[in-house]
């Protein structure tokens, strides 16, 4: 059982260039988010989305694009990317509901020179 | 505002050695629900378990205790006998009333030989 598959687990960008991380999950979960982790910052929300055909803005959504292509996959862009969006980013997905756990996959590691 | 906070920002122990991590947490709601996740040094971010604010009962899993107390808005975990393999970063989290996740900024644990 895969769970949640984030890809690509490294990259390395130039200043400007853009970027989709993509995430699957095969849990049949309802909720998708992305997050970043950033040292000394814990994780911040960038986008969820509470169900196929939704999404919405978590804390830090500027220079962020979302898609949420179907209830499996849940895509993240960057259209310029900048050296402040280097960082870890996590998808995650859970059932909707305050009670249900969040399920993270391996991260993505990705650096912006 | 809904916040978590580990001020325990790094503890170290040696192998055998108990050790708490405590976890304070501010919420206007009546109902709520908390998670502990552990960040290992391969990076991913594990599920490891879920409180809700009705159920007061201390919780052992092995060599793992929760302790929630209400009283004290804490919800601290206790890792009995610690081991090399408990070395991570362990986050405690509070869902919002929109599915995001709030973390603390994470403990990390160093368990010595």
């Amino acid at each position: 059982n895969a769970g949640v598959t984030q890809t690509p687990k490294f990259q390395v960008l130039k200043t400007g260039q853009s970027m989709t991380l993509q995430c699957a999950q095969d849990m049949n979960h309802n909720s998708m988010y992305w997050y970043r982790q950033d040292p000394g910052m814990g994780l911040r929300l960038i986008y969820y989305s509470a169900s196929e055909g939704t999404t919405d803005k978590g804390e830090v959504p500027n220079g962020y694009n979302v898609s949420r292509l179907n209830k499996r996959e849940f895509s993240l862009r960057l259209e310029s990317a900048a050296p402040s969006q280097t960082s870890v980013y996590f998808c995650a997905s859970s059932e909707w509901g305050r009670n249900q756990p969040q399920h993270f996959g391996d991260g993505t590691r990705l650096s912006i020179l | 505002a809904q916040k978590v906070t580990q001020a325990q920002t790094e503890i170290s122990v040696v192998e055998k050695e108990d050790v708490t991590l405590d976890c304070v947490y501010e919420t206007r709601d009546t109902t709520y629900y908390l998670f502990w996740y552990k960040q290992p040094p391969s990076g991913e971010l594990v599920f490891l378990i879920r409180r809700n604010s009705f159920d007061e009962q201390n919780e052992i899993s092995g060599r793992y205790s929760w302790n929630f107390q209400k009283s004290t808005s804490s919800f601290n975990f206790t890792i009995t006998a610690s081991q090399v393999v408990d070395s991570a970063v362990y986050f405690c989290a509070l869902p919002s009333n929109t599915g995001k996740l709030i973390f603390g900024q994470g403990t990390t644990l160093q368990v010595k030989p």
